[in-house]
């Protein structure tokens, strides 16, 4: 199957700080990627679809303020949670989309501080 | 919309038996995709098995296979031969417009 990598696997950061995550398909293009924010023991909650070339959807009550994201090309997505705070501390998932198939990353685990 | 609900937070089964994890779904769409993942404790999410709404059968992947009740809106995840390994959180999830929506999840402890 497709491979999806992301990228640090996991970040620890201050308060205030802004932090980038990136998402790559390795072998594959991905016009339609995903992301997803998980709280431990919940589930994968989906913060926006981001479309490459475009702006990104976000799902409702996630501010796009906050967490930009951007699909410069067809194989990376990033995900940049700006001026960070202890809530946003979470497990960060990307997926991409492949013939109607979703390939999901190995997820970021973002620790604030 | 579209609304997944897993009513079992946890689950137990004693090694090398069959367990069934529920999954019902919520959608008016007459197209759509129904999934199972698991999770185990490193966070990969490992794709298990897939049913399409128009697939007559019900699919079957290994030890997986979905019991998928069309009138009852459930699909439910069913593994044969438990092992060990099987220990994980198991979600179900749903497709119809390319996004994925997932269900609460299911914790299964395999016991030996």
């Amino acid at each position: 199957g497709a491979v999806v990598s992301q990228h640090p696997s996991w970040v620890i950061c201050k308060s205030g700080t802004s932090v980038k995550i990136e998402c790559r398909s390795l072998d594959f293009q991905a016009t339609t990627m995903f992301w997803y924010r998980q709280f431990p023991k919940q589930s994968l909650m989906l913060m926006a679809t981001s479309n490459e070339g475009s702006k990104a959807t976000y799902e409702q009550g996630v501010e796009k303020d906050k967490f930009l994201i951007n699909h410069a090309s067809l194989t990376l997505s990033t995900l940049t949670v700006t001026s960070a705070h202890p809530e946003d501390s979470s497990f960060y998932i990307c997926s991409a989309r492949s013939n109607n198939e979703q390939f999901f990353g190995p997820g970021t685990r973002l620790t604030v501080l | 919309a579209q609304k997944i609900t897993q009513t079992q937070p946890g689950m137990f089964v004693q090694e090398k038996e069959a367990v069934t994890l529920d999954c019902t779904y919520d959608t008016s769409d007459p197209s759509y995709g129904l999934f199972w993942y698991k999770q185990p404790s490193s966070g990969e999410m490992i794709f298990l098995i897939y049913q399409g709404s128009y697939d007559q059968q019900n699919a079957t992947e290994g030890r997986y296979s979905l019991n998928f009740q069309k009138a009852r809106k459930s699909a439910n995840l069913v593994i044969s031969a438990s092992q060990l390994g099987d220990s994980a959180m198991y979600f179900c999830s749903g497709s119809n417009t390319g996004k994925l929506i997932f269900g609460q999840g299911t914790t299964l402890q395999v016991k030996p």
